[in-house]
C-alpha cells in the first residue's frame, strides 16, 4: 500500500465549477500536512497547509480527519489558472507526495 | 535567501556515464530531499538527510544511486552508471523541522 493515495483524476470542469480532492495517508504518527501545486514543466511549490480545524484561504478549503486519516482541499469558483497538479503531502520527519490529480478548468 | 539551487537544470548524458547532480538548500534548513519524478511513477523519495546525515535511503533505487551531504550547504547524487530508465527530473528540496518543503527547480536527465 502507497503511504499517501490520491484521487487519480484527471479532473475537467468548468470555469465556476467547485472541485473537491481527496486523499489518504497509511502513517497514523504523521505530523503535518500540506498542499502543493505543481505546473507543467515547474517545481512543487506549497498552495496551503492543513491544520486539525480545516483552514480557508480565499476559494481555498483544506480540511484534515486525523481519525480517518484523511485530508481534503475544496476549491470554489474555479478559474482557469487553478489548471495545474494538486499534490497531497504528509510529513512525519520525511515528506511524503501523493502521485497528484491534474485539473484542467475549461472555459 | 535564493532558495533551492539545483545545478544542472539540463544533463543529457550516454548510457554508461556517471551523472552527478548538485544542491544547496536553503540556509538554516536542517532537511534535505533528493526526489525523482516520472509520469509513470510521479515524485518518489529517494533519500533525506537531517543535520547532514543520511536517515532514510531505501528509495534510492539500486546500488548505482548514491548521495551525500559533506555539509549543510551541499549535497550530491550520483548515478553511476547511469542508463536510459534513470531518465527524469530530479528534485531537491528542504525544510526546517515539519514546516513546508521548498523545491529547486529541478534537473532534467536524459540518458541516451
Amino acid at each position: 500500500r502507497k503511504e499517501v493515495e490520491q484521487d487519480p483524476g484527471p479532473f475537467n470542469v468548468p470555469e465556476g465549477a467547485t472541485v473537491a480532492f481527496n486523499c489518504t495517508y497509511s502513517n497514523s504518527a504523521s505530523q503535518s500536512f500540506f498542499w502543493y501545486r505543481q505546473d507543467c514543466r515547474k517545481e512543487p511549490k506549497l498552495l496551503m497547509s492543513v491544520y486539525s480545524s480545516g483552514n480557508e484561504d480565499g476559494r481555498f478549503t483544506a480540511q484534515l480527519n486525523r481519525a480517518s486519516q484523511y485530508i481534503s482541499l475544496l476549491i470554489r469558483d474555479s478559474k482557469l489558472s487553478d489548471s495545474a497538479t494538486y499534490l497531497c503531502v504528509v510529513n512525519f520527519n520525511d515528506m511524503r507526495f501523493g502521485a497528484g490529480t491534474r485539473l484542467t478548468v475549461k472555459p | 535567501d535564493a532558495g533551492v539551487i539545483q545545478s544542472p537544470r539540463h544533463e543529457v548524458t550516454e548510457m554508461g556515464q556517471e551523472v552527478t547532480l548538485r544542491c544547496k538548500p536553503i540556509s538554516g534548513h536542517d532537511y534535505l530531499f533528493w526526489y525523482r519524478q516520472t509520469m509513470m511513477r510521479g515524485l518518489e523519495l529517494l533519500i533525506y538527510f537531517n543535520n547532514n546525515v543520511p536517515i532514510d535511503d531505501s528509495g534510492m533505487p539500486e546500488d548505482r544511486f548514491s548521495a551525500k551531504m559533506p555539509n549543510a550547504s551541499f549535497s550530491t547524487l550520483k548515478i553511476q552508471p547511469s542508463e536510459p530508465r534513470d531518465s527524469a527530473v530530479y528534485f531537491c528540496a528542504s525544510n526546517y523541522g515539519r514546516t513546508e518543503a521548498f523545491f529547486g527547480q529541478g534537473t532534467r536527465l536524459t540518458v541516451v
